[in-house]
């Protein structure tokens, strides 16, 4: 089992519509939670981080965070054909050697 | 203010020769990260570089090393390579450790033939 897992996708939504996009971990100890975009052929970059449980929203975006059942979710509203990319979960875990683990990366396709 | 940059971009190697990759953080910037990314394994922590010392290491053999500079800039170097080591390699920087927000440069695409 990979520490951080995403569904691959392609995860495919009409233009308008909500995405929502999943993420679970194995490290019950696992403190912050990040998620970033990828555009194809460009460098990560940071959409959002929470740390605590419930909901935080920025714009359209919407991060959730369950660490009973050990998942984290990323919800975009009112989507865009700009926001096609794919969506990189990372996780940061507690202790001494705080080093990011990825998932895999879920492909998003927004349809005009 | 200049993002994060590194150098190459691009880089074609043969097996079993070294290759030294270059990341300049953002201005003010002091904590290093590298990353390999490949479609299999995406994203996978290397190392950490913060005021000249590895304060973090990934699980990767000996052959791939790095170091900082005093003005932040840092290198990573892999040995005797290997077809496997083909990848996308990414450096991000934060102001230091603790910060939650790193920013990526664009990373340096290695093809090793």
């Amino acid at each position: 089992q990979k520490e951080v897992e995403q569904n691959s996708g392609p995860l495919s939504v009409p233009e308008g519509a909500i995405a929502s996009l999943n993420c679970t971990y194995s490290d019950r100890g696992s403190q912050s939670f990040f998620w970033y975009r990828q555009y194809s052929g460009k460098s990560p970059e940071l959409i959002m981080f929470i740390y605590s449980n419930g909901d935080k929203e920025d714009g359209r975006f919407t991060a959730q965070l369950n660490k009973a059942s050990q998942y984290v979710s990323l919800l975009i509203r009112d989507s865009q054909p700009s926001d096609s990319a794919t969506y990189l979960c990372a996780v940061r875990r507690a202790g001494n050697n705080r080093k990011l683990i990825w998932g895999l990366g879920t492909s998003l396709a927004v349809n005009p | 203010k200049a993002g994060v940059t590194q150098t190459p971009r691009y880089l074609i190697k043969t097996r079993g020769q070294q290759v030294t990759l270059s990341c300049s953080p953002i201005s003010g910037h002091r904590s290093v990260s590298w990353y390999q990314q490949t479609p299999g394994q995406g994203l996978q922590f290397l190392f950490e570089y913060f005021s000249e010392t590895q304060r973090n290491k990934g699980n990767f053999p000996g052959r791939f090393s790095g170091r900082q500079f005093s003005n932040s800039r840092s290198e990573m170097n892999v040995s005797t390579l290997e077809l496997g080591d083909s990848a996308l390699y990414l450096c991000a920087s934060r102001r230091r450790q603790g910060v939650r927000e790193a920013f990526f440069g664009q990373g340096t695409r290695l093809t090793v033939v």
